[in-house]
């Protein structure tokens, strides 16, 4: 059964710092890994997607790695701002008996301030 | 165009009532999935539809739980009777594929009294 952890499970930072959310998974057969964010009483926005065969992926101030054979992802938050709070998750995606499922870390709580 | 849409956003319930969520995904989206998030906690799947055709609901607790996709379009899930332990957010998600990004409705925040 596949299992994704991730560190720290809150962080407080102050505002234009760099900082690295980390995320770990038990079962390295996994076809993409997903960061999500969720802001209070908000679903889940989709912030970048690695597929198995990537090393990373950049969106602005985002930059998420997967390293598959150890099993570990980090979502790297450069300059960060106030408006980044939120809850930060990721999840694998892989193939099951019945199709695919996508299997969600508990998330890490991020806030930054002034 | 818009997302995926969820109602009710919020519901209070006494235990053993009915209660039901309505989820209309992005269109076009032939996949649709239910899952279930718990404070703290990221959110399980309890069932993914390919279209009107239900793939997987090993997670869906079927002695209280059941959901409807008829059409292949809008879905409901539904829980009866509800017990204290089902208040959770309930989430709805699309995508245009089985494999790809998954696009989530802003939920329905369940509290059962």
């Amino acid at each position: 059964k596949q299992e994704v952890t991730q560190i720290p499970a809150a962080l407080s930072v102050p505002e234009g710092e760099n900082l690295v959310l980390n995320c770990s998974f038990t079962d390295s057969a996994i076809y993409n890994l997903q960061w999500f964010r969720q802001d209070p009483g908000k679903g889940l926005t989709s912030l970048l997607l690695i597929q198995s065969s990537q090393r990373e992926q950049t969106s602005g101030r985002l930059n998420a790695s997967l390293d598959k054979s150890s099993g570990r992802s980090t979502l790297y938050i450069a300059a960060s701002q106030p408006g980044d709070s939120a809850t930060y998750l990721c999840a694998v995606q892989m193939f099951t008996g019945g199709g695919n499922k996508l299997t969600f870390g508990t998330g890490t709580q991020l806030k930054v301030e002034l | 165009e818009a997302g995926v849409v969820q109602s009710p956003r919020y519901k209070i319930i006494e235990k053993k009532q009915p209660v039901a969520f309505w989820c209309n995904p992005i269109s076009g989206h032939n996949t649709l999935y239910w899952y279930l998030q718990n404070l703290g906690q990221g959110p399980e799947l309890l069932i993914r539809y390919e279209n009107e055709e239900a793939v997987d609901d090993s997670q869906l607790p079927k002695d209280r739980f059941s959901a409807e996709r008829l059409k292949g379009v809008d879905s409901t899930l539904k829980i009866q009777p509800a017990e204290l332990g089902d208040s959770a957010v309930y989430l709805c998600a699309s995508s245009l594929q089985t494999i790809g990004t998954q696009y989530f409705g802003p939920g329905t925040r369940l509290l059962v009294l």
